[in-house]
């Protein structure tokens, strides 16, 4: 039973606007979250993360938001570009960590 | 100079075999992983090591044994290989248990 869920496994979205990748987890116990970018033919790399103790942190164009009460968290991402395509995978960390599926980006021109 | 480094990148061998995949990290991380991503996509946990301890997936068949000779190593031995066993294997690394892990490029298994 997975405890990180990725519900969309796609999306597309025109450059310049806003992405908005989401994440839902079942563990109360998680309590620190990441996001991970993946190409094809690489491994994931390392994005953002944020503290459970936190409700938001931003990075540049990445922004990322966690409701506990709700368990989601979401990736913002803006303005978007085409280098952004890729697989984007949320984990949560209980000390191991749980990734969900992978919600696919397409930036079109 | 690539923080998190796997061999091989491709390994295409027969049912019954036994094989390695080696991994390096040059981050002076202290903790080191291995995941499988299976068909579906999902990456998930195999073992994770530091000079302390070893946790293991209780997934994981016993046919899979991680090696350590060194800090900077974790190596994936696999013992009579089998069709599922099949996946991407993906090398990771940490400082600390709870950090940010950082992932080497996969090696892409296939059992024939």
């Amino acid at each position: 039973d997975q405890q990180v869920k990725q519900n969309s496994p796609s999306l597309s979205v025109q450059e310049g606007r806003i992405s908005i990748l989401n994440c839902d987890y079942t563990n109360s116990m998680f309590d620190y979250f990441l996001w991970y970018k993946k190409y094809p033919a690489e491994g994931p790399t390392f994005l953002i993360s944020i503290s459970s103790i936190k409700d938001k942190n931003e990075d540049g164009r990445f922004t990322v938001f966690l409701n506990k009460s709700a368990k989601h968290l979401s990736l913002h991402i803006v303005p978007s570009q085409p280098g952004d395509s890729a697989v984007y995978f949320c984990a949560a960390s209980d000390g191991a960590l749980n990734f969900g599926k992978g919600t696919s980006l397409l930036v079109t021109p | 100079d690539t923080a998190v480094s796997q061999t091989p990148k491709y390994l295409v061998t027969q049912m019954g075999n036994d094989k390695s995949i080696k991994c390096e990290q040059n981050l002076g991380h202290d903790t080191m992983y291995w995941y499988k991503q299976d068909s579906k996509k999902f990456l998930k946990i195999m073992f994770s090591y530091n000079n302390k301890e070893l946790i293991i997936n209780e997934t994981v068949p016993n046919r899979f044994s991680p090696k350590s000779p060194d800090k900077a190593h974790l190596n994936l031995h696999i013992n009579s290989l089998e069709l599922g066993d099949s996946a991407v294997y993906f090398c990771a690394s940490s400082q600390g248990h709870q950090e940010t892990q950082y992932f080497g490029p996969g090696t892409r298994l296939l059992v024939l």
